[in-house]
């Protein structure tokens, strides 16, 4: 079965420093594969999406991902963090075989510090 | 812009009272989905609902039902509230993609923050 596993439940980055969001699946490629962002008390937002058109997806927000298909990967990245970037990130797949379920990561909130 | 709306941002009830959470989007998407979100437990599957009357059990549905009478509204109703479901409860819909078999991306609303006391 498809599982998604988000390394590092909490991950701490200077302002102005890279963000690396790691995120892999377990098994065969999904159909897509979605980052997520949720700040305080909110719902989650899509910050981008792999389709299979492109491996390398950018979102809003300054942030992308790269879809490694060797490495069942697909990690979120921004070049320089920014304060309200604070805020928990969710990986996430579509279900496969007619499924319609999703299957999420963890979570992983990120700090920023001045 | 899809949007997904909750009924309540934030609801404070009883022990053993009937909940009723509504959710209703406006982008005719086919699937809408319940989850609630504990810390450390992630996103969990409450009930979906691919159509109108249709509706299946995710992970967790013990304590919960649903109704879909109409495709732009999905309820959540927990029977007789408990302490144990003082949750953050988020409601999502998405649109189903047949070449692919699957769901696109989910929209979610803005959650409701339910406390049972």
């Amino acid at each position: 079965a498809q599982s998604v596993t988000q390394l590092g439940s909490h991950v701490s980055v200077s302002e102005g420093a890279l963000v690396l969001l790691r995120c892999n699946y377990s098994s065969s490629v999904p159909p897509y594969l979605f980052w997520y962002v949720q700040y305080p008390n909110q719902g989650l937002q899509l910050l981008l999406k792999y389709t299979s058109a492109a491996t390398l997806v950018k979102g809003i927000n300054g942030f992308e991902a790269e879809f490694k298909k060797s490495e069942t990967s697909f990690h979120l990245t921004k070049p320089s963090a920014h304060m309200s970037d604070a805020a928990e990130y969710f990986c996430a797949v579509s279900g496969t075989s007619g499924t319609y379920k999703y299957i999420f990561g963890t979570g992983t909130r990120l700090k920023v510090l001045a | 812009d899809v949007k997904v709306t909750q009924s309540s941002r934030y609801l404070v009830k009883r022990t053993g009272e009937k909940v009723f959470l509504e959710c209703v989007q406006d982008m005719d998407h086919e699937n809408m989905f319940w989850y609630r979100q504990d810390p450390g437990l992630g996103l969990r599957l409450i009930y979906f609902s691919y159509d109108v009357k249709m509706k299946e059990k995710g992970d967790i549905p013990e304590g919960y039902s649903v109704s879909r009478e109409k495709k732009e509204r999905f309820s959540l109703i927990l029977e007789s509230a408990s302490t144990n479901q003082t949750s953050m409860y988020l409601c999502a819909s998405s649109l189903w993609d047949g070449d692919r078999g699957t769901d696109t991306e989910a929209f979610f609303g803005q959650g409701t923050r339910l406390t049972v006391v």
